[in-house]
């Protein structure tokens, strides 16, 4: 079945640091989602992305959507302390509609 | 709009019990997936709902079953509870099979 490859599994930066982290398929994708989980919450969905090539931003955050559209990267810009979370990417395969996600990348960020 | 509702938020259980685990979509929303997280298998698919059709299933075993009504809500239900069940069980809310998914804060079920 199709599977995602989340990297890195966890970051531990400075505060106002940038943070780049991906996640690639072997098969081609139609749609990429990120999201962020808060301990004890649900996902929160970050970004969206259809198109190959696309390039969305959401505040401090900036996705890509790959032109092999095999991948995928999410970063934020200058980060702070409340962007502490798991940030998971998800994607949908150009043949089924079930979402498939990532392991998740753990960040801290230390003040 | 309000956001997607899960009740209830926690739940302790036994072995051998079941349990039955309700979403509320958003509004307008016809498709409802359902998840479970686990530290060890991450978010693994459960089922999705879409106009009261289930059309797509993850590969968990039969205990796992669940319906969604004509008013959208879903509920998801766990026969025979095993210690292995503990988890967050998040529903997830969308327009339609394509759309972006909304999640719900979830149920935290423990078993003992």
């Amino acid at each position: 079945g199709q599977q995602l490859n989340q990297s890195p599994q966890s970051m531990f930066i400075q505060e106002g640091e940038d943070v780049s982290m991906n996640c690639t398929s072997s098969s081609i994708f139609n749609t990429w989602l990120w999201y962020k989980q808060d301990p004890g919450e649900g996902p929160v969905l970050l970004i969206a992305l259809y198109k190959a090539g696309e390039l969305t931003s959401n505040g401090r955050l900036t996705a890509q959507f790959g032109i092999t559209r095999k991948d995928s990267f999410l970063n934020i810009s200058a980060s702070i302390p409340s962007d502490v979370g798991i940030y998971f990417c998800a994607g949908r395969g150009e043949y089924g509609n079930k979402l498939v996600f990532g392991a998740g990348t753990i960040l801290r960020v230390k003040s | 709009k309000a956001g997607v509702t899960q009740t209830p938020r926690y739940l302790i259980k036994t072995r051998g019990q079941q349990v039955t685990l309700s979403c509320s979509p958003i509004s307008g929303h016809r498709s409802v997936s359902w998840y479970q997280q686990t530290p060890g298998q991450g978010l693994q698919f459960l089922f999705e709902y879409f106009s009261e059709t289930q059309r797509n299933k993850g590969n968990f075993p039969g205990r796992f079953s669940g319906r969604q009504f004509s008013n959208s809500r879903s509920e998801m239900n766990v026969s025979t509870l095993e210690l292995g069940d503990s988890a967050l069980y998040l529903c997830a809310s969308h327009a339609d099979v394509y759309n972006e998914q909304f999640f719900g804060p979830g149920t935290r079920l423990t078993v003992l």
